[in-house]
């Protein structure tokens, strides 16, 4: 089954600056990579996705890069805010048949430094 | 707000025992999801329903088992339970039966085994 790898499990970075987490997978079937916010005690939510036939998503502050050869894809931030401190998830899934569903990464806690 | 809501918002119960999670997709969705996410494991895929079919079974132990109604809610149901089942359960809800389709979390079950 698919495998999905995060790094960095925590990530501090000065408000203002970017923050870059990246993932890669193992699957080469998979061609969705959706990425997930969780503040704690609450329910994942969704920030962005991206499919395998684009490189590249952006949606104002947020962006995700995926380099299918190499099987990785990175959430990049931009400006980060206070309300940016959370844990983000990635995941993958493959289409068609199969068990895993979304497969995902063990989650990055990113605290963003007043 | 997702759309998707859960019931009940936390559990407290013994070993041994059985208990019974529900889950109401948002309006017009026909997938279902179940996920369990623990300190240890992370988010883990447990199980899929679309339509009121099995889809697709992820790490879903055999002492759990899951439906899904005609009116589209879905429970799952815990039973013979162990202190390492104690974690937040949550479903998620898409349009499709596709496991690349946008999956929308639900607010989570989170389940104590004393």
């Amino acid at each position: 089954g698919e495998n999905v790898e995060q790094h960095p499990s925590t990530l501090s970075v000065q408000e203002g600056d970017s923050a870059v987490i990246k993932c890669t997978y193992s699957d080469s079937a998979s061609n969705y990579f959706p990425w997930y916010k969780q503040e704690l005690g609450k329910r994942p939510q969704l920030i962005i996705d991206i499919r395998s036939n684009v490189g590249e998503k952006k949606d104002q502050r947020i962006a995700v890069t995926l380099n299918k050869t190499a099987k990785h894809f990175s959430l990049h931030i931009t400006e980060t805010q206070p309300e940016d401190s959370a844990v983000y998830f990635c995941a993958a899934s493959a289409s068609g048949g199969g068990a895993d569903g979304l497969t995902f990464g063990k989650g990055t806690h990113l605290i963003i430094q007043p | 707000d997702s759309g998707v809501t859960q019931t009940p918002k936390h559990l407290i119960t013994a070993t041994g025992q059985r208990v019974t999670l529900r889950c109401s997709p948002r309006s017009g969705d026909l997938s279902v999801y179940w996920y369990q996410q623990s300190l240890d494991q992370g988010l883990q895929f447990l199980i899929q329903y679309y339509n009121g079919e099995e889809r697709a079974k992820g790490n879903i132990l055999e002492r759990f088992s899951a439906q899904q109604f005609p009116d589209l809610h879905s429970e799952l149901n815990l039973s013979s339970l162990e202190l390492g089942d104690s974690a937040l359960y949550f479903c998620a809800s898409s349009v499709g039966g596709l496991r690349t389709d946008t999956q929308y979390f639900g607010p989570g079950t989170r389940l104590t085994v004393l």
